[in-house]
């Protein structure tokens, strides 16, 4: 089965600070794709970074960018520069890149953040 | 252009009773995927439906059930309501097949049984 762990249900950072999520997963596939996404209160999932399993290079988006160790199987997310408006849920989220696998992201459990003035 | 739109945003029913949820996607959005979230159990994938045909199901009982229009918009159904199925009720509608082409959610109906 293909599972994803996120190990920090909560973490907290102070504003212009960096901080770092953490992400495991585990699958027999070799092509797949690996997300972050944000839920803020207003419950809205919004996908923050999106990483290919065949490349090398890590993802980043402003921000944000992840460390992908595919061997590992390990792949987090590292917030730079904090922001108030960063507080939310954080989901790490994969998907196998086959026919049989439309649609089906399999999420972890979340993290909560809170960046504190 | 607008986003992915559920309706009714909350929704309040007894146990036993049915229930029926709709999903608009973005336009020219032909994918659309349900997923149900609980504190206990997390984000679950329910089904994804591609133009008109369901391609790929979770692990979920009979109870839920889902379709889609000509049109992409999407309904998916619960009958006999139990207490469990007390949840966040997510829909995200993409172009084509999720990973290659981003996912984007709607806000969710929050649903709740008496």
């Amino acid at each position: 089965a293909q599972t994803v762990t996120q190990s920090q249900p909560e973490m907290s950072v102070q504003e212009a600070e960096t901080v770092t999520l953490s992400c495991t997963y585990d699958t027999s596939e070799n092509n797949y794709y690996l997300f972050w996404y944000k839920q803020p209160p207003s419950r809205q999932m919004i996908l923050v970074i999106r990483q290919e399993a065949y490349k090398q290079q890590n993802a980043t988006e402003n921000r944000f960018s992840v460390n992908f160790q595919k061997a590992a199987k390990s792949f987090s997310l590292k917030i730079s520069d904090s922001q108030l408006g960063d507080t939310a849920m954080y989901f790490c989220a994969f998907t196998p890149n086959y026919g049989g696998s439309q649609g089906n992201l399999i999420f972890g459990k979340g993290t909560k953040l809170s960046v504190k003035p | 252009k607008a986003g992915v739109t559920q309706t009714p945003r909350y929704l309040i029913k007894t146990r036993g009773q049915q229930v029926t949820l709709s999903c608009s996607p973005i336009s020219g959005h032909r994918s659309v995927s349900w997923y149900q979230q609980t504190p206990g159990q997390g984000l679950q994938f329910l089904f994804e439906y591609f133009s008109e045909t369901q391609r790929n199901k979770g692990n979920f009982p009979g109870r839920f059930s889902g379709r889609q229009f000509s049109n992409s918009r999407s309904e998916m159904n619960v009958s006999t309501l139990e207490l469990g199925d007390s949840a966040l009720y997510l829909c995200a509608s993409s172009f084509g097949v999720v990973g290659n082409t981003e996912a984007f959610f709607g806000q969710g109906t929050r649903l709740t049984v008496v």
